[in-house]
C-alpha cells in the first residue's frame, strides 16, 4: 500500500542550485497536485494537473516547474532555489472532482541557504 | 473567493479536557469539509470529512458537524489525549474541483 510517495524527505540546496521533487502515485489517480507549507499560512497550491499531459498553475507556481508525462508521477523542479522556497512541500492525488479523499505524501523538508 | 479561517494557536490543554478547535469558512456553492491532522515530523492524514449541510464527520473521537447556516466546521473530541498533540488543518474542497484550501493549521498541545 505505497499510496503516495514522495523523495527525497530532507534537502538542503545552496541558493541558484535546482533539484527536482519526486511524486509517485500508485493509485491510478487522475488528479495529483503539490502544495507548499509555511508556518502561518497553511498550504497553498503550487501546480497541479488533471491528467497525463495537463498541468496548471495553482496560487504560488513562481520559480516551480512542472510536467506529467505520466499517470503515475508527477515531479516538481526548482530551476534556481532562493531561501523563499524554503518550505515543507507536499504532493497529492486523487480520482477526480467530487469529493473524493485526497491523499498526501508524507512531506519533503527543504532548505535554501 | 474561496477561504478558510481557523482560530489561531497554540491551543494548550490537560489531558482528558475537552477540545474545542474553530474554522469558518467562505465559499460559493456547496463545497466539501474537512479536517487534516500532521503530527511531528509527519505528513498530512485525512482525520473527517463531511460532504454536505448537517453531515457529521468523525474518525478517532473527533467529531465536526457541517453548519451551513453559521458557515462553521468546528473540530470537538470530548477527552484529549497526549498522543492527540499535533497540528490540525481546516480545508474546504470547491464544488467540481480538486484543489484544496487550508486554513493556516492550529497547534495543539495536550499534556499530562
Amino acid at each position: 500500500n505505497a499510496g503516495v510517495t514522495q523523495t527525497p524527505k530532507f534537502q538542503v540546496l545552496k541558493t541558484g542550485q535546482s533539484m527536482t521533487l519526486q511524486c509517485a502515485q500508485d493509485m491510478n489517480h487522475e488528479y495529483m497536485s503539490w502544495y507548499r507549507q509555511d508556518p502561518g499560512m497553511g498550504l497553498r497550491l503550487i501546480h497541479y494537473s488533471v491528467g497525463a499531459g495537463i498541468t496548471d498553475q495553482g496560487e504560488v507556481p513562481n520559480g516551480y516547474n512542472v510536467s506529467r508525462s505520466t499517470t503515475e508521477d508527477f515531479p516538481l523542479r526548482l530551476l534556481s532555489a532562493a531561501p523563499s522556497q524554503t518550505s515543507v512541500y507536499f504532493c497529492a492525488s486523487s480520482q477526480g472532482p467530487g469529493g473524493n479523499t485526497i491523499y498526501f505524501g508524507e512531506g519533503s523538508w527543504l532548505t535554501v541557504v | 473567493g474561496n477561504s478558510v479561517t481557523q482560530m489561531e494557536g497554540p491551543v494548550t490543554l490537560s489531558e482528558e479536557a475537552f477540545l474545542t478547535i474553530n474554522c469558518t469558512y467562505t465559499a460559493t456553492g456547496y463545497p466539501s469539509l474537512f479536517w487534516y491532522v500532521q503530527y511531528p515530523g509527519e505528513g498530512l492524514q485525512l482525520l473527517l470529512k463531511a460532504t454536505k449541510a448537517d453531515d457529521k464527520g468523525s474518525n478517532k473521537g473527533f467529531e465536526a458537524t457541517y453548519r451551513k447556516e453559521t458557515t462553521s466546521f468546528h473540530l470537538e473530541k470530548g477527552s484529549v489525549q497526549v498522543s492527540d498533540s499535533a497540528v490540525y488543518f481546516c480545508a474546504l474542497l470547491s464544488p467540481g474541483t480538486d484543489k484544496l484550501i487550508f486554513g493556516t493549521g492550529t497547534r495543539l498541545q495536550v499534556f499530562p
